[in-house]
């Protein structure tokens, strides 16, 4: 069945420490997202890819970079985390020409 | 630039009362609509979505909400609340009012008690 994946689903980390989110499809979508959540708070673009080779920074501002190596894989890596990270990371796909967005369940990161 | 804004973080109605959340929108050009819902310790889902058609559209779950562009209004509707629908909901406008990225509101958190 396709999905999309994201592990790991929750994350409590030391300030400094280099930490990767893993985000994985199987739905075939050309399209990626990384969006951050945080409560009462809009979810906000920090990354997106319409293809391999293809990123793009979103409209919030973020430490956090991305890379797209291949179709099915997202990962968006912090080199340094900082409490200011603590947040929720939702990963979405969207195929060409499609407008509906779907969502990974999401990284909870906690960083001390 | 494109922006939403939904009032009330949280809402609370009793089960089968009316479930009404509403959502502002501001686009400078011709904006697609989106209501996404998200069940605890779940990805959002798509709930419904306005893309120039009808301006009363149908979605999932007995949910409907209705596009007023005089209102910039896009208010997410429920006859009859059911238990399930406990959730956090989210309207969300496409950038450039194409299929690309998209602006979401801060969410509204809908409670529904027996």
């Amino acid at each position: 069945e396709a999905d999309i994946y994201q592990t790991p689903r929750y994350l409590v980390i030391g300030t400094g420490k280099k930490i990767t989110l893993e985000c994985s499809q199987t739905m075939g979508h050309d399209k990626m997202y990384w969006y951050q959540q945080d409560p009462g708070m809009e979810l906000h673009l920090i990354h997106y890819s319409y293809g391999v080779n293809s990123t793009e920074k979103g409209d919030l501002s973020s430490e956090s970079t991305v890379s797209r190596i291949r179709t099915e894989h997202f990962p968006l890596t912090l080199e340094s985390a900082r409490p200011s990270h603590t947040s929720q990371y939702l990963c979405a796909t969207q195929a060409g020409g499609d407008e509906k967005l779907f969502f990974g369940s999401g990284t909870q990161l906690s960083v001390l | 630039a494109q922006s939403v804004t939904q009032l009330g973080s949280h809402v609370s109605v009793s089960e089968g009362a009316l479930v009404l959340l509403r959502c502002n929108y501001s686009s400078s050009v011709p904006p697609y609509l989106f209501w996404y819902v998200q069940y605890p310790n779940q990805g959002l889902q798509l709930l419904l979505k306005y893309t120039s058609a009808a301006t009363l559209v149908k979605g999932i779950n007995g949910f409907e909400a209705e596009f007023k562009k005089s209102e910039t209004s896009f208010h997410l509707t429920k006859p009859s609340a059911h238990m399930s629908d406990a959730a956090e909901y989210f309207c969300a406008v496409s950038v450039g009012g194409g299929y690309n990225k998209l602006i979401f509101g801060a969410g509204t958190r809908l409670a529904v008690h027996p």
